[in-house]
């Protein structure tokens, strides 16, 4: 089992619709989840950073975490074409100290049809 | 302000040729710099990592190295290119005691024919 699970799609949705991206991990011991976007031929930007169970929201953007599942989502209200991209969720064991490294999902490449 | 360059954006080259990629950051000291490598449907594979000047961990045997001669330079070589070598590279660094992720370069794309 990989320790980071991410349906790759992809999808495609309309515009304005609402976008649930999800990501499945299996080490318990994952205190830190970050969501990258990546356009084409581009480098992943971060777009949403959490550490506690919940929800953390910014604008139209959603990050949603559940230690307990181990189960992390990204949720995109009124999607726009703009927001077509593959998104990478990421986490990690540690708070940043020492040896710091990030474990990816593979990306879920997603299309927003005007 | 913290930026990072990557260059060349793009790059062709034959089977057995040498290889040498620059990355550089500013604004930042002591970073934690990374090299990436993404290849379709496999996501992003680790390659190399640096916590200071001269410490290079490999994540992945191959016929890839790394450097980091200065504290905000890192560089990823091969003497000899393989047809597996193709792919996006990318180089990302973090801020030492900062727990908010990586911030990644725009990203080289190697084809080797």
């Amino acid at each position: 089992q990989k320790e980071v699970e991410q349906d790759p799609g992809p999808l495609s949705v309309p515009e304005g619709a609402i976008v649930s991206l999800n990501c499945t991990y299996s080490n318990s011991a994952f205190q830190y989840f970050m969501w990258y976007r990546q356009y084409s031929r581009k480098g992943p930007e971060l777009l949403m950073y959490t550490y506690s169970s919940g929800n953390k929201e910014d604008g139209r953007f959603t990050a949603q975490v559940d230690k307990s599942s181990k189960y992390i989502s990204l949720f995109i209200r009124d999607s726009q074409p703009s927001d077509s991209a593959t998104y990478l969720c990421a986490m990690t064991l540690n708070s940043g100290a020492g040896s710091y490294q990030l474990t990816f999902g593979k990306g879920t490449k997603l299309s927003v049809i005007p | 302000s913290q930026t990072i360059h990557q260059w060349p954006a793009t790059l062709v080259q034959p089977v057995g040729s040498p290889l040498s990629l620059e990355c550089t950051v500013e604004g930042t000291s002591n970073p934690n710099l990374y090299w990436y490598r993404q290849a379709a449907g496999r996501g992003l594979q680790l390659l190399f990592y640096s916590v200071g000047i001269g410490q290079i961990s490999s994540e992945v045997p191959q016929n890839l190295s790394a450097s980091r001669p200065q504290d905000r330079q890192f560089i990823l070589s091969s003497k000899k290119l393989l047809l597996s070598d193709s792919g996006f590279y990318l180089c990302a660094w973090r801020n030492l005691g900062q727990n908010n992720g990586y911030t990644f370069g725009s990203g080289t794309r190697l084809t080797v024919v």
